[in-house]
């Protein structure tokens, strides 16, 4: 089975801090994407990236930068966290084709205080 | 701009129940349609997918299909349990890259034992 793994599942930062979310997914997958979730709002894309060092910007990239180095690892950064960036944040990949099946991670939670 | 409904936004019914959820899209000219299952603060965990050639996908005790003509789909859940209890989103891919993926807000299920 594919998994996707993101490293922290309940952060709590302050204001201004950087926020490092990172996410591994072990199946060789071309695409990663981050999403965020709140309630009402539904998922909403934030950044999404379709091969190492290439990236395209979401539908909420304000505020967020990503970073992918490597085909497995895609990293979200928060530069200066501010507390409507409180927020459930997914991660997921899909192979070879955005219209795969996609692969979510168990979610990070994370408090700006 | 592809827009996904899901009513009711929550159903609770007793236990062995038959029960249908619904999903509804406004452009009809889709690829495919994902249905994802969402426990309490976890990822979403993908159910079925259903390509836009096809009517309908089973997996189990679930069973999805797709009308692409009148803009709808339902997951069809038979002989419900408790464990079948969480939130369940649909996800309409309409092309081009990840801004192609919509996702619905969900159905919050409780199944009562």
């Amino acid at each position: 089975d594919v998994k996707v793994t993101q490293s922290s599942r309940y952060l709590v930062k302050r204001t201004g801090e950087k926020v490092f979310l990172e996410c591994v997914q072990d199946m060789d997958h071309e695409n990663m994407f981050w999403y965020r979730q709140d309630p009402g709002l539904g998922l909403r894309l934030i950044y999404f990236s379709y091969d190492v060092k290439m990236k395209e910007k979401g539908d909420i990239p304000e505020g967020y930068s990503v970073s992918r180095e490597k085909k497995e690892r895609f990293s979200l950064i928060l530069e200066s966290a501010s507390t409507n960036q409180t927020s459930m944040y997914l991660c997921a990949s899909s192979l070879r084709t955005v219209a795969n099946v996609l692969t979510f991670g168990a979610g990070s939670r994370l408090t700006v205080l | 701009k592809q827009e996904v409904t899901q009513i009711p936004a929550a159903l609770s019914v007793p236990e062995g129940e038959n029960l249908v959820l619904n999903c509804s899209f406004t452009d009809s000219a889709i690829y495919n349609l994902q249905w994802f299952r969402q426990d309490p603060g976890k990822g979403l965990t993908s159910l079925l997918l259903i390509q836009s050639s096809q009517r309908e996908q089973t997996s189990g005790r679930l069973n999805a299909s797709l009308d692409k003509s009148s803009g709808r789909s339902t997951l069809y859940i038979a002989a419900s349990q408790p464990g079948d209890s969480a939130t369940y989103l649909c996800a309409v891919y309409s092309g081009g890259g990840a801004d192609g993926l919509t996702f619905g807000k969900g159905t919050h299920l409780i199944i009562q034992p």
